[in-house]
């Protein structure tokens, strides 16, 4: 079946980074894209960046350009989220989720099951 | 930057009918996109485009977009259906296209 498997929680100290994967199976994985997106403690959902599994284009959050860099591996249909710079207020739950391949307006129809970063000294 | 307000709860008793609003500037306009989130679980997608249903999701959910309001309609409501509800639009018109959330609904089944 489609779905996206994360990997684990992550524990960090306040200036360090953090690097979160997201495997992608059931679907061709360069005919999508791939947008992060997190979720603080209590709080809603805070759309983080997107990549196109297709070419590599990105487009970040403006509160972020600067510390995440997202990638891909299509060899093994897997993205990657990497966060630098963490501050405690970066504590959230991590998500990817699939979505169009080109920027477009396109929902998120498959969601990962979300990774737990805590950034605490 | 666009911002979409979403009521933070709505309570509603069993086999009634719940509507969860998302306000926005001419919302109408954009492209709404629906999700259900349980506790500790990921969101799920139960309404794109507006008014589209996933499939699996139930037809019992429903939505429309109009003016400065989106519409999330459940009836018949269910106690699987408690979870909070997010909204969601592409904001392509600023000079730094984004994706935007809402804040949130928690539904409350009585």
């Amino acid at each position: 079946q489609v779905q996206l498997v994360q990997s684990g929680a992550e524990v960090k100290k306040p200036g360090a980074s953090v690097k979160v994967s997201c495997k992608a199976s059931g679907y061709t994985f360069t005919s999508y894209g791939i947008s992060w997106v997190r979720q603080a403690p209590g709080q809603g959902l805070e759309w983080m960046g997107w990549i196109s599994a297709y070419n590599g284009n990105t487009n970040y959050a403006q509160k972020l350009q600067g510390r995440v860099t997202m990638t891909t591996d299509t060899s093994t249909s897997t993205a990657y989220m990497e966060l630098r710079s963490l501050r405690s207020d970066d504590t959230a739950v991590y998500y990817c989720a699939r979505t169009s391949s080109s920027w477009a307006p396109d929902a998120f129809d498959i969601w990962g099951q979300g990774t737990m970063v805590t950034v605490s000294s | 930057s666009y911002v979409l307000t979403q009521p933070p709860s709505v309570s509603v008793a069993p086999g009634k009918t719940a509507r969860i609003t998302c306000g926005g500037n001419n919302i109408g306009s954009k492209s709404v996109h629906w999700y259900q989130q349980k506790p500790g679980q990921a969101p799920v997608l139960v309404i794109y485009y507006d008014s589209d249903r996933p499939s699996g999701i139930p037809e019992r959910f429903s939505g429309s977009n109009s003016g400065n309001t989106a519409t999330l309609t459940i009836s018949r409501v269910e106690a699987g259906d408690e979870a909070d509800y997010y909204c969601q639009v592409w904001d392509s018109s600023s000079d730094h296209p984004s994706w935007v959330f809402g804040g949130g609904t928690k539904l409350t089944v009585l």
